[in-house]
């Protein structure tokens, strides 16, 4: 299994672009994440998915984040326009649901952002 | 609501001595209990976990026991190596919260020849 995919590795934009953050889970995870880490806050929890379906984005910062999962092997995450502060590591991470639990999640490498 | 408290890093060791890494939770039901290491570059991956109380995690040398009565999950380790070196994280799952992780600030860890 090639594990969680994420792309690009790094992106270096500058202020008021877009930015696309791309995550492919592996095959047969029903649960997909979207975190953020900063030396400030630590790893944040931004948004999850079921099934493809958005559960909980209490965590998205703001309106100028969107997460999208339009099938079981891919989804974004889209900041326009982007500020310096949202930079960070974004991670995409996924689960198995396995009876009562999806503990154990599985983490990709990671986007490096800086936004100038 | 859940918590995860870890002690602030950085831990700065010597090859082969002992580890401790506290680590306390609050919860509302029962959770489980893990330990996430993230190695430079990467991201997090499980290193241990405890689904219930007085169970011990252990791998690659590292272990943890569930303490209910101190709401605790500390980890230790009696010799580190310089590849240790990396972040750990301290996480819990609870039923009551659709068993999504709660992941604490995390402790970075360093270990010098």
């Amino acid at each position: 299994d090639a594990g969680v995919i994420q792309s690009p590795r790094h992106e270096v934009t500058e202020m008021g672009q877009e930015v696309t953050l791309r995550c492919k889970p592996i095959s047969g995870h029903d649960y997909l994440f979207w975190y953020r880490q900063t030396m400030m806050r630590g790893l944040e929890l931004l948004i999850y998915f079921n099934n493809n379906v958005p559960i909980d984005d209490s965590g998205m910062p703001e309106d100028r984040f969107s997460a999208k999962m339009p099938n079981a092997s891919f989804s974004t995450l889209k900041i326009q326009p982007s500020e310096p502060r949202d930079s960070a590591v974004y991670f995409c991470a996924s689960s198995r649901t396995s009876g009562a639990t999806n503990e154990k999640l599985f983490f990709g490498s990671g986007t490096q952002l800086s936004v100038l | 609501g859940n918590s995860v408290t870890q002690m602030e890093g950085p831990v700065t060791l010597s090859e082969e001595a002992f580890l401790t890494i506290n680590c306390t939770y609050t919860a509302t039901g029962y959770p489980s209990l893990f330990w996430y290491v993230q190695y430079p570059g990467e991201g997090l991956q499980l290193l241990l976990k405890a689904t219930k109380a007085d169970d011990k995690g252990s791998n690659k040398g590292f272990e943890a026991t569930y303490r209910k009565e101190t709401t605790s999950f500390h980890l230790e380790k009696g010799s580190v190596q310089v590849s240790d070196s990396a972040v750990y994280f301290c996480a819990l799952s609870d039923p009551g919260g659709s068993y999504i992780p709660t992941f604490g600030r995390g402790t970075s860890l360093i270990v010098h020849p």
